[in-house]
């Protein structure tokens, strides 16, 4: 069966560290970039980062750039999202997700179509 | 960075037609997908591509593009259709991804 299972969330004070992690199965792991996608409590998705297959590239949105690191481990076939520094608005449900890429007549796109449970992050004092 | 703009709600009558678009500059050069999440659940890839629907996705799901607008058209909407739909494409740069705000269908 092919699966991402999150862990890692967690009540944190702001300024405060989390790790989150994303366990891959049933899938070539290799063979797809890895997304991390948040939703705030009520509100809309929001893309937060990706990760090529090699992990030589990546990738963020400007909201947490220099705050936030995502990391893959092949081996491991699990993708990290170190969370640093952290704002009462990062407070989201965070998901994992493989991105198929797509090419059609020259034009690229992106299917993220396997998604995690998701792993709630709270952010408060 | 781009911008992907849709309309927060729409409304449908059981069994009828109705279509979601989707606005963004980048849109003239990256494809969309499309997203369906109902209420504590995770998102379900529903179409990608220039018009293909994902895995399990019912054909009264299709997809089309004009110029920078992509739509999501449910032709015989069902109850089980009722959910927050939302787009999702490249910026400019091509390197970070965006979605936009979402539409919450509601089918009477």
């Amino acid at each position: 069966e092919v699966q991402l299972v999150e862990s890692g969330g967690d009540l944190v004070q702001p300024g405060g560290s989390l790790r989150l992690s994303c366990a891959a199965s049933g899938f070539t792991f290799t063979t797809y970039w890895m997304t991390w996608v948040r939703q705030a409590p009520g509100k809309g998705l929001e893309w937060v980062a990706h990760i090529k297959q090699d992990g030589a590239e990546t990738y963020y949105v400007d909201s947490v750039k220099g705050r936030f690191t995502i990391s893959r481990d092949n081996a491991k076939t699990s993708v990290y999202l170190q969370l640093n520094s952290l704002r009462v608005e990062d407070t989201a449900v965070y998901y994992c997700a493989r991105d198929r890429r797509v090419a059609v007549s020259g034009i690229q796109g992106d299917a993220i179509d396997i998604w995690g449970q998701g792993t709630m992050v709270t952010v408060s004092s | 960075s781009s911008e992907l703009t849709q309309d927060p709600a729409v409304s449908v009558a059981l069994g009828q037609t109705v279509t979601i678009t989707c606005q963004g500059d980048s849109l003239g050069s990256y494809y969309a997908s499309w997203y369906q999440q109902k209420p504590g659940q995770a998102p379900v890839l529903v179409m990608f591509g220039k018009n293909t629907r994902a895995s399990g996705i019912p054909d009264r799901f299709s997809g089309s593009y004009s110029g920078d607008t992509t739509s999501l058209t449910i032709i015989g909407a069902q109850a089980e259709d009722e959910a927050d739909y939302y787009c999702n494409s490249r910026d400019s740069s091509g390197n970070h991804l965006v979605f936009g705000g979402g539409t919450k269908l509601t089918v009477l």
